[in-house]
């Protein structure tokens, strides 16, 4: 079974500053995907970024930047210029795309709270 | 366009009370999912249904039971809820082809058994 590691409980930044958001994985699947999830206090789950993994390129979007290392099962979330909208609970999910009983699912790891400072 | 849509927000049951959390989606998506978020432990998947007519059980399926009543709606039920049960639940959505890879939240049921 996959699972996923988070572990900074807790992130705090500078307005304007960068924060890195670490995230670590095990899988024995070559072919998967890897999500970023932000969630604000109103609960929504809102993807923010994704990266497949036989991609090499690191996934970005705007702000958002991920770097992956997949010998290092490593999935880390780059947040640029920090905004005070940012502030939430991130998650990292792992979802398999191997086919079978687990196609389709997401496991998530802990959540990683950020504090935006301004 | 709605998106995916969850009723009731909020809950509160009696150990023993059954319920049943509804959720809709109008994505036109074949897979659905009930996930439950406790704190500290991020979301896990309690069932889900790759297609209508189908569904298969997740990590924490243990007093949940589940209907795909169509392509739109996917229902969870708590027949004897337990205070264990206390906890924020969502549906998700999503297609299994690469192109509709993400899954897209409802805005969650909070349920508090006492």
């Amino acid at each position: 079974a996959q699972t996923v590691t988070q572990s900074q409980p807790e992130m705090s930044v500078q307005e304007a500053e960068t924060v890195t958001l670490s995230c670590t994985y095990d899988t024995s699947e070559s072919d998967y995907y890897l999500f970023w999830y932000k969630q604000p206090p109103s609960r929504q789950m809102i993807l923010v970024i994704r990266q497949e993994a036989y991609k090499q390129q690191n996934a970005t979007e705007n702000r958002f930047s991920v770097n992956f290392q997949k010998a290092a099962k490593s999935f880390s979330l780059k947040i640029s210029d920090s905004q005070l909208g940012d502030a939430a609970m991130y998650f990292c999910a792992y979802r398999s795309n191997a086919g079978g009983t687990s196609y389709g699912k997401l496991t998530f790891g802990q959540g990683t709270i950020l504090t935006v400072h301004p | 366009n709605a998106g995916v849509t969850q009723t009731p927000k909020f809950q509160v049951l009696k150990t023993g009370q059954s319920m049943t959390l509804q959720c809709a989606q109008d994505m036109n998506h074949n897979s659905m999912y009930w996930y439950r978020q406790d704190p500290g432990m991020g979301l896990r998947l309690i069932y889900y249904s790759a297609s209508e007519g189908t569904t298969d059980k997740g990590e924490v399926p243990n007093g949940y039971n589940v209907s795909r009543l169509n392509k739109r709606e996917f229902s969870l039920r708590l027949e004897s809820a337990a205070p264990s049960q206390t906890s924020v639940y969502f549906c998700a959505t999503g297609g299994l082809a690469a192109s509709t890879d993400t899954q897209y939240f409802g805005p969650g049921t909070r349920l508090t058994v006492l």
